[in-house]
């Protein structure tokens, strides 16, 4: 099973941009990267999952480097309302399809 | 209407004793899926079911039973609960394909605290 390296804990300021990176260096072929944010006392949420390249929808972006071996989620101009736990994983096809392991995460804190 | 809905959300009761929690999800999703959240936040699973089959089982005691009767619902039950299983228990679902799990939906959770 392929681990998660992640910060932490990241500060940031509304408005800005925040570059969460995730290291995954064992990461297997069928293994997709996907995010999750979790707020207190609430399930983690989806936000974005990729396999290669760059993804994007209304809320993220993810990148992924060709050697696939690390992440980057970014959140553009965050908001207090960002300030969450934030989960990468990697899994979830192939032979380990249904398994998706959360690591510790890293908590995002959006100052005014 | 909520997507997936745990009960109860709050469970106190004494080391000993058996509970359960219950989920349900109106997803019409396949697959459902235990997880465990302890005091540090570390989030594990615990089960997955996929069209009431059991399919992960990831190494959880005996004291822990889950039971799905229908694809909709995944129970857990839980037997002479030990201080250790306080946690946050999170039921989920997933309409995956056959490569790629898909989405996870989380319920809110149901906070077990054992006395």
């Amino acid at each position: 099973l392929a681990k998660t390296t992640q910060p932490i804990s990241m500060d940031s300021y509304e408005g800005q941009e925040v570059n969460i990176t995730c290291s995954h260096n064992n990461i297997a072929t069928n293994d997709y990267i996907t995010w999750y944010q979790q707020f207190p006392s609430q399930g983690p949420r989806f936000i974005i999952q990729g396999y290669k390249t760059k993804v994007t929808n209304e809320v993220a972006s993810l990148f992924i480097p060709a050697d696939r071996k690390s992440s980057t989620l970014s959140l553009p101009r965050v908001s207090l309302s960002d300030t969450a736990v934030y989960y990468c994983l990697v899994g979830g096809g192939g032979s380990t399809l249904g398994r998706l392991y959360f690591g510790r995460g890293t908590q995002l804190t959006v100052w005014p | 209407d909520t997507a997936v809905s745990q009960t109860p959300k709050y469970l106190v009761t004494q080391m000993g004793n058996d509970k359960s929690i219950k989920c349900e999800q109106n997803l019409g999703h396949d697959t459902m899926y235990w997880y465990k959240q302890d005091s540090k936040k570390f989030l594990k699973i615990m089960f997955s079911y996929n069209n009431k089959e059991l399919i992960i089982n990831e190494t959880v005691p005996n004291r822990f039973s889950p039971k799905s009767p229908d694809k909709a619902h995944l129970n857990l039950h839980i037997n002479s609960l030990e201080l250790g299983d306080s946690a946050v228990y999170f039921c989920a679902s997933s309409q995956g394909t056959p490569t790629n799990t898909g989405e996870l939906f989380f319920g809110e959770g149901s906070r077990l605290t054992v006395l």
